[in-house]
């Protein structure tokens, strides 16, 4: 089985602080790997995509991937109340088979 | 905007009857997908199709059938409704050259009585 693992939150994090995201997975096999937004009632958005070690930085935000320790987070830098969402985990195997964590919900207070 | 729409958007509906949501696309991407979103569950594939005429099953099957006859459409069917079928569903297209990427629709939510 194929598990992508994220902490449920509520991570409270307050208005500039950094917000520390983070994902595992068991499919060592596992290739790709993305992180949506998901405001309350509203469908999923892509923000990052990252394929291989390493940082990848886009604006606030900095997706890390480390195979070896099969986790991938996300940290979004001077966090506004707008990034308040839900934020999924995705993780893409070989193949067409993409396994997404069940999210982490993320609060910003002002 | 990758042009997806979904509909019905919502509906209410009641155990043992059939249901047809439908997807459509308007940038010809290969490749659609049909996922549910349950609380607690995240996001679960249920369908994909790479192409007209072809699709594939994904991790929760079982109970739906999907359809791509044309290129922009993608139906999934719920021969007959059981109440643990009520959710949201999203259909996602990826473009060819992003495989992975995926675009979601806004939704549907489903209840089923």
């Amino acid at each position: 089985q194929k598990e992508v693992e994220q902490n449920s939150g509520p991570l409270s994090v307050p208005e500039g602080a950094i917000a520390s995201l983070n994902c595992t997975y068991s499919d060592r096999g596992s290739q790709s790997f993305f992180w949506y937004r998901q405001y309350s009632g509203k469908s999923p958005e892509l923000i990052m995509s990252i394929y291989s070690n390493g940082d990848k930085e886009d604006g606030r935000f900095t997706a890390q991937l480390n195979k070896a320790s099969q986790y991938v987070s996300l940290l979004i830098r001077d966090s506004q109340p707008s990034d308040s969402a839900t934020y999924l985990c995705a993780v893409k195997s070989g193949g067409d088979d993409m396994r997404f964590g069940a999210g982490t919900r993320l609060t910003v207070k002002p | 905007d990758a042009g997806i729409t979904q509909s019905p958007r919502h509906k209410v509906t009641e155990t043992g009857t059939p249901v047809t949501l439908r997807c459509h696309q308007t940038e010809n991407h290969r490749y659609m997908y049909w996922y549910r979103q349950d609380p607690g569950h995240g996001l679960r594939l249920i369908h994909y199709s790479y192409g007209v005429k072809d699709t594939d099953k994904g991790e929760v099957s079982d109970g739906y059938s999907v359809s791509r006859s044309k290129t922009e459409d993608f139906l999934l069917t719920l021969e007959s409704a059981t109440s643990s079928q009520t959710s949201v569903y999203f259909c996602a297209i990826s473009r060819d050259r992003t495989p992975g990427e995926l675009f979601f629709g806004e939704g549907s939510r489903l209840t089923v009585l």
